[in-house]
C-alpha cells in the first residue's frame, strides 16, 4: 500500500470548516483514498472514499488532486463532536482485505 | 439495523491466560476483520475471515488465531497472554471485504493483562 503522511493534529472552531489535508505521492492507479476517524474510545468510523473525482456525502466533502498525490478532507461546518482522530488511507479496493492505518491527524474542534 | 457487536467490553486476564473475544458482524456481511489497537502501534491488522475461510493475515505471533461460524460470526484468541497484549481489540465487517466502500467497525474489547 502507498504511504499517506498527515499533519499530527490540527485545531478548529466550531462552525467552521475543518480542512484536513493527505499527501499520497506514491499512490498507485487503482488505490483509492479513504477517510476514516476515531472518536475516542470507539471504533473507526467510515467517511468518504474516492478515486479521483471529488466526493460529498452527508458527513463530509473529499478533494483528491488532479495529479492524485494528494487529498483534502472537509468537514463543512465542525462541531464538538467531530473532534476525533482522522485517518486518511490508500487501498486497493478489489483485492486488498485490510486497511493500513497510519498515525492519523487528531482534530480538535473548540466552541 | 444492528451494528457490529464485539463482547465482552472489557476483560482483565492474568499473563499466561488464554482469552477468546467474539464479534457479530452486520446482518449479511461475510467479512470479519480483526484489528489490534495500542498507544505505541497504533491500529494493526491481525487476520480477515471470509466464508469461514482466513483470507488475509497481518504480522502477528501464532499466539494470536481467529475463526469464523458459518453465521458469519468470528471469534479472535490470544493464548499464552503477556503483558504486551494489552490492548483495543476491534472487529470490522463489510459485505465481501472488498470493494468500494467502507468498512463498519464494533466498539472494541478492551484487554487488560496483568
Amino acid at each position: 500500500d502507498a504511504k499517506t503522511t498527515q499533519p499530527t493534529s490540527m485545531d478548529c472552531a466550531e462552525g467552521r470548516a475543518a480542512n484536513l489535508p493527505c499527501n499520497h505521492s506514491t499512490i498507485s492507479g487503482n488505490e483509492y483514498v479513504y477517510w476514516y476517524r476515531q472518536i475516542h474510545s470507539q471504533g473507526p468510523q467510515y467517511i468518504i472514499h474516492g478515486l479521483k473525482n471529488n466526493e460529498t456525502n452527508e458527513m463530509a466533502s473529499l478533494i483528491i488532486t488532479e495529479d492524485r498525490k494528494s487529498s483534502t478532507l472537509i468537514l463543512p461546518h465542525a462541531t464538538l463532536r467531530d473532534t476525533a482522530v482522522y485517518y486518511c488511507i490508500v487501498r486497493v479496493a478489489t483485492n486488498d482485505y485490510k486497511l493500513s492505518f497510519g498515525a492519523g491527524t487528531t482534530v480538535t474542534v473548540r466552541a | 439495523k444492528a451494528g457490529v457487536t464485539q463482547t465482552p467490553r472489557y476483560l482483565i486476564k492474568t499473563r499466561g491466560q488464554q482469552v477468546t473475544l467474539s464479534c457479530s458482524p452486520i446482518s449479511g456481511h461475510r467479512s470479519v476483520s480483526w484489528y489490534q489497537q495500542t498507544p505505541g502501534q497504533g491500529l494493526q491488522f491481525l487476520f480477515e475471515y471470509f466464508s469461514e475461510t482466513q483470507r488475509n493475515k497481518g504480522n502477528f505471533p501464532g499466539r494470536f488465531s481467529g475463526r469464523q461460524f458459518s453465521n458469519s460470526r468470528s471469534e479472535m484468541n490470544v493464548s499464552t497472554l503477556e503483558l504486551g497484549d494489552s490492548a483495543l481489540y476491534l472487529c470490522a465487517s463489510s459485505l465481501s471485504g472488498v470493494g468500494n466502500y467502507g468498512y463498519t467497525f464494533g466498539s472494541g474489547t478492551r484487554l487488560t493483562v496483568v
